[in-house]
């Protein structure tokens, strides 16, 4: 069975320009989270999609936006990316039904912004 | 934001010492997570305690949970040098809508 999967594991962008970074959550699960990790900080939660909705938002601009597919695999997308925007994304399933919203998370993928 | 404060930051212990680490929290919640990370790679979920649990135990791990001081502990019994990583607690809001809220995490070293 496999677990929650991202790819790419590193990405290396310059400023202005924009990236995906997709998610494949653990078998039967339906909702899936993106957080944001800086360095030497927790993660912060970015917004969390279940049915191919935006179910809830964290304080993040609009330059992050999200996708939910019918597999229920999911991508994160930033544009205009700033030097800030270097971080781990961290992907994380649950199944929405789940009482308790036990979170499986990803490796992550290392965005580096230069 | 962050939902609390995580004491100690860093923790340097010695191989079969026991590690207690600390987490605060600031609104009401459904449950409270511990995770833990490796050299910044993905989180590994450790246990959860729901808001109506005092304690709770897997393996060498106990975890307990004070919700009128809205803190709660993770105690790592006979450490060994491969529990060397960061400690996260992350908070499920009473709303339960999903999001996660963590604290800033311990960084544990396990000396060989």
């Amino acid at each position: 069975d496999a677990g929650v999967t991202q790819s790419p594991t590193h990405l290396i962008k310059t400023r202005g320009q924009q990236v995906t970074l997709r998610c494949s959550p653990k078998s039967g699960h339906d909702t899936v989270s993106w957080y944001q990790q800086a360095l030497g900080q927790g993660p912060q939660f970015i917004f969390q999609y279940y049915e191919e909705e935006e179910r809830q938002r964290g304080n993040f601009p609009d330059r992050f936006s999200g996708h939910q597919f019918p597999n229920y695999s999911s991508e994160l997308n930033v544009n205009a990316l700033l030097l800030g925007d270097s971080a781990l994304y961290l992907c994380a399933s649950s199944l929405l039904a789940g009482l308790w919203n036990e979170q499986f998370f990803g490796p992550g993928t290392r965005l580096t912004v230069l | 934001s962050q939902q609390g404060e995580e004491d100690p930051q860093a923790l340097s212990i010695q191989e079969g010492e026991n590690a207690t680490m600390n987490c605060s929290y600031k609104t009401s919640i459904n449950n409270l997570q511990w995770y833990r990370q490796n050299s910044g790679r993905g989180l590994v979920h450790l246990i959860l305690i729901r808001s109506n649990e005092r304690e709770k135990h897997s393996g060498r791990l106990r975890v307990t949970l004070d919700t009128s001081k809205k803190s709660s502990s993770l105690l790592i019994t006979a450490s060994r040098a491969a529990d060397t990583a960061s400690y996260f607690c992350a908070t499920l809001g009473s709303s339960n809508t999903g999001k996660l809220i963590f604290g800033q995490g311990t960084t544990l070293q396990v000396k060989p």
